[in-house]
């Protein structure tokens, strides 16, 4: 059975602190690897990646990929409260098929 | 583009009803996804379509659960009867891999939020 598995599960931590959140994956005919965010409604896409090594990067957000070991790492620097949500990593399997299996999340609360 | 649009916002019922919910995707993706959150279980996929056509409805729960896309830019999930244990927020997305062949994920919609009492 295809299995992603986040941690921690939840996380608190200050203003301006770096985070680093985990993604591991167990799964056939892996793809690619999608990180999401999730506050209070929909989550939202933040990076896919599909090649080992190379850092996916949006401002304080970065993301990295390792296929020999199956794990992914979303780090955030100079967190801020704003940045407090569920943090969801998924992972798409390749063929035709197109859904994607999440993980159970990250909670990170970023406090003043 | 309006995104994904998901209805109603909330929904709150007596075990025993009938509750649809409603998307409507992203005008020109062919993929649609129905997964339902929960604490427990996370986001689990229930059903996907492609262009209108069920590819996989493993993860439906049971017979009381029913999916239709009757055309590109609307689809149903039905309960029914509902139960309690139903109780979770249902959310749609669709996906095109048609954006220069490159696949940049799923959009979601808001979600239904659903009750059963």
């Amino acid at each position: 059975e295809d299995k992603v598995v986040q941690s921690p599960l939840s996380l608190v931590v200050h203003e301006g602190d770096t985070v680093t959140l985990n993604c591991s994956y167990e799964v056939t005919n892996f793809r690619s690897l999608l990180w999401y965010k999730q506050e209070k409604k929909a989550p939202t896409f933040l990076f896919m990646l599909t090649s080992s090594g190379i850092e996916k990067k949006s401002g304080r957000l970065s993301s990295i990929l390792d296929k020999k070991e199956l794990f992914s790492i979303l780090n955030i620097t100079a967190t801020q409260t704003g940045d407090s949500a569920v943090y969801l990593c998924a992972v798409r399997l390749s063929g035709s098929a197109r859904q994607l299996t999440f993980g159970s999340g990250t909670q990170l609360t970023v406090l003043p | 583009d309006a995104g994904v649009i998901q209805s109603p916002r909330h929904e709150v019922t007596e075990m025993g009803q009938e509750v649809t919910l409603r998307c409507k995707p992203i005008s020109g993706h062919d993929y649609l996804f129905w997964y339902r959150q929960t604490m427990m279980r996370g986001l689990e996929l229930l059903i996907y379509f492609n262009n209108n056509v069920p590819i996989d409805d493993s993860g439906m729960p049971e017979d009381r659960f029913s999916a239709k896309m009757p055309n590109a830019s609307f689809s149903t999930l039905k309960i029914q009867p509902s139960e309690p244990r139903d109780s979770a927020v249902y959310f749609c997305a669709s996906s095109s891999l048609r954006t220069g062949g490159i696949d940049y994920g799923y959009t979601f919609g808001s979600g239904t939020r659903l009750t059963v009492v």
